[in-house]
């Protein structure tokens, strides 16, 4: 069964200090890994999508790496903002058995002072 | 603008009550999906579906039912039979093109409570 762990839980950063999210995965069997990003009582916002076949995919600021091999996948943030206080969540779907869904970690809540 | 629609935002239900949530997507998406989120945890999946008039269990579908008589809808209904509901309730939906599945993208959520 696939799980998927994101650490560390928390983090708080002061202003335009570049950062690093970790989440790691058990079976790397899979499809593709997802990054959102949760503001308090609101929905995911897609961040980024890595497919089985890519190693990172950029937007922005935001960087996504994915080794899977190791089973491990980080979001880099760059020049970090107050505006990027959020709850950031990777998603990995499955490859073979249990493809239709994707499989959350708890997250990382992230705290950007000014 | 393309996306996910869930009404109500806010809802509450009595002991006893069956409650139903709404979400309809305009993506022309084939796949669509319903999560509970509770704090300090992971989104948990209930149902989900494929196709139209399809639709599998998840993780904690006991007390939850869905229909999929439309692509564009796929509603979830919170029964008394389901023991905590209070939660949040997120929608979602994908499709799956030119051999890959495409990226999830997720509605804005209906926060239920029991009163």
């Amino acid at each position: 069964k696939q799980e998927v762990t994101q650490i560390p839980a928390a983090l708080s950063v002061p202003e335009g200090e570049n950062l690093v999210l970790n989440c790691s995965f058990t079976d790397s069997a899979i499809y593709n890994l997802q990054w959102f990003r949760q503001d308090p009582g609101k929905g995911l916002t897609s961040l980024l999508l890595i497919q089985s076949s890519q190693r990172e995919q950029t937007s922005g600021r935001l960087n996504a790496s994915l080794d899977k091999s190791s089973g491990r996948s980080t979001l880099y943030i760059a020049a970090s903002q107050p505006g990027d206080s959020a709850t950031y969540l990777c998603a990995v779907r499955p490859g073979y058995t249990g493809f239709q869904k994707l499989v959350f970690g708890t997250g990382t809540r992230l705290l950007v002072s000014p | 603008d393309g996306g996910i629609t869930q009404s109500p935002k806010y809802l509450f239900r009595k002991e006893g009550q069956n409650v139903t949530l709404s979400c309809e997507q305009n993506l022309n998406h084939d796949a669509m999906y319903w999560y509970r989120q509770d704090p300090g945890q992971g989104l948990r999946l209930i149902y989900y579906s494929q196709i139209v008039n399809d639709f599998q269990k998840g993780d904690i579908a006991e007390g939850y039912s869905v229909s999929r008589e439309k692509k564009e809808s796929f509603p979830l209904t919170v029964t008394s039979a389901q023991k905590n509901p209070t939660a949040f309730y997120l929608c979602a939906s994908s499709t799956f093109t030119t051999g890959r599945y495409t990226e999830a993208f997720f509605g804005q959520g209906t926060r239920l409570t029991v009163v």
